[in-house]
């Protein structure tokens, strides 16, 4: 693929209900982050994939986000119950090497 | 742990004058250092980046600096143009960790 692609762009849920947010990385990097962007604010990571490594979860939130990346490709962040302060951008990013490119992200707008 | 602090949190400068944002960290093992910049309700993109057997790297306007000693690295953006304003994140990796942790971010406006 061209490019580091989220699904979906915009998702409006109930609070309460599950979300899951898709990142497809660039085909060929080994490793993968999720961030979360505030309105207006900084980058905050949540976790990280390498390889078959086991993943960097440090800065998940909240027992509530968990992620997973099959098959070293394709990563899906799940967030349960989700609160209205889970409102934010969700930016996904894959790297090779040293250099990391980001998804579009995935505004999340629990109502 | 992984720390680094950006300055300043927002930059307002003439068009064509320079624009520096500082970033410092405290890992001395920290090993390469991406600038990226976010324009409005856009994804973060890559503009330039330097690893830590480098003191110093070019591209057209944009430069960063790296002193490893002093464990700062800074970003230098020259003649500047409208469409340089935006949020500019400095960030870093830590050898053998691998996460890259990012700065608070400056947004940076570029007066006509």
């Amino acid at each position: 693929g061209a490019g580091v692609s989220q699904s979906p762009s915009n998702k409006v849920t109930e609070k309460g209900k599950d979300v899951e947010l898709r990142c497809d990385p660039i085909s060929g990097h080994t490793a993968l982050y999720w961030y979360r962007q505030s309105l207006g604010q900084g980058l905050e990571f949540l976790i990280y994939f390498q390889g078959n490594s086991a993943p960097d979860k440090s800065g998940l939130p909240s027992d509530r986000f968990s992620a997973e990346r099959t098959g070293g490709s394709v990563s899906t962040l799940t967030i349960q119950r989700t609160q209205q302060e889970d409102s934010a951008v969700y930016l996904c990013a894959s790297r090779i090497r040293v250099q990391a490119f980001f998804g579009q992200g995935t505004r999340l707008t629990v109502v | 742990g992984e720390n680094v602090e950006q300055h300043p949190s927002t930059l307002s400068v003439q068009e064509g004058d320079s624009a520096v944002i500082k970033c410092t960290y405290s890992d001395s093992a920290s090993n390469y250092f991406p600038w990226y910049k976010q324009e409005l309700g856009k994804r973060p993109q890559l503009i330039i980046d330097i690893r830590s057997n480098v003191g110093e790297k070019k591209d057209q306007r944009i430069a960063v600096t790296l002193n490893k000693t002093a464990k700062h690295f800074s970003l230098h953006i020259t003649e500047t143009q409208p469409e340089d304003s935006a949020v500019y994140f400095c960030a870093l990796t830590i050898r053998g960790a691998q996460k890259l942790v990012f700065g608070q971010g400056t947004r940076l406006t570029i007066n006509p």
